[in-house]
């Protein structure tokens, strides 16, 4: 099966700072790559993602990567805030033919320090 | 437009009991999903339902186990509960309009339920 694994798992970036949280995935045909924000006590929520056939995505003062022969995605935060501050999964998936079944990393909690 | 729904918030059990977690989509989504959150682990896949139907199927134990009504509403149930089984357990629901046919793939995460086990 697909195995997702996120770096770094605790991330510390003043208020303007960029943050960047990367992630590997191992089975190549994976296709889709979300990156979910949670909040405390809240669930997940998407915030971008980006599908195998691009390899960059960007939505305002969020960005992501993809480099389909490395196997590896990563999230761009620029001039952040302290409202970014939050845990952000990436999550790997396969062609929706299959189902939704996504494979997540393991969450990185980002602060931001005003 | 509601969102996800998930019944109850909060449940303390004693090891050995069983637990009933209830879920209802939002309204039209017919993909519902389960996955259960621990520090330090993440989002670990239990189960995705379709149309009734279990479509996928993580690596859990039989303890483990769901159903999705015709109204597209869903529950999974624990049973013989351990102390690992302290978690929260995420559901999630997903536009679909049928298999092969695109769609975003997006999850709508509810809140969840925070069950304690002692």
């Amino acid at each position: 099966g697909e195995n997702v694994e996120q770096h770094p798992s605790t991330l510390s970036v003043q208020e303007g700072d960029s943050a960047v949280i990367k992630c590997t995935y191992s089975d190549s045909a994976s296709n889709y790559f979300p990156w979910y924000k949670q909040e405390l006590g809240k669930g997940p929520q998407l915030i971008i993602d980006i599908r195998s056939n691009v390899g960059e995505k960007k939505d305002q003062r969020i960005a992501v990567t993809l480099n389909k022969t490395a196997k590896h995605f990563s999230l761009h935060i620029t001039e952040t805030q302290p409202e970014d501050s939050a845990v952000y999964f990436c999550a790997a998936s396969k062609p929706p033919n299959t189902g939704n079944q996504f494979y997540f990393g393991t969450g990185t909690s980002l602060t931001v320090i005003p | 437009k509601a969102g996800v729904t998930q019944t109850p918030r909060y449940l303390i059990k004693t090891r050995g009991q069983q637990v009933t977690l209830s879920c209802s989509p939002i309204s039209g989504h017919r993909s519902v999903s389960w996955y259960q959150q621990t520090p330090g682990q993440g989002l670990q896949f239990l189960f995705e339902y379709f149309s009734e139907t279990q479509r996928n199927k993580g690596n859990f134990p039989g303890r483990f186990s769901g159903r999705q009504f015709s109204n597209s509403r869903s529950e999974m149930n624990v049973s013989t509960l351990e102390l690992g089984d302290s978690a929260l357990y995420l559901c999630a629901s997903s536009l679909e309009l049928g298999t092969g046919v695109a769609y975003t793939g997006e999850l709508f995460f509810g809140e969840g339920s925070r069950l304690t086990v002692l």
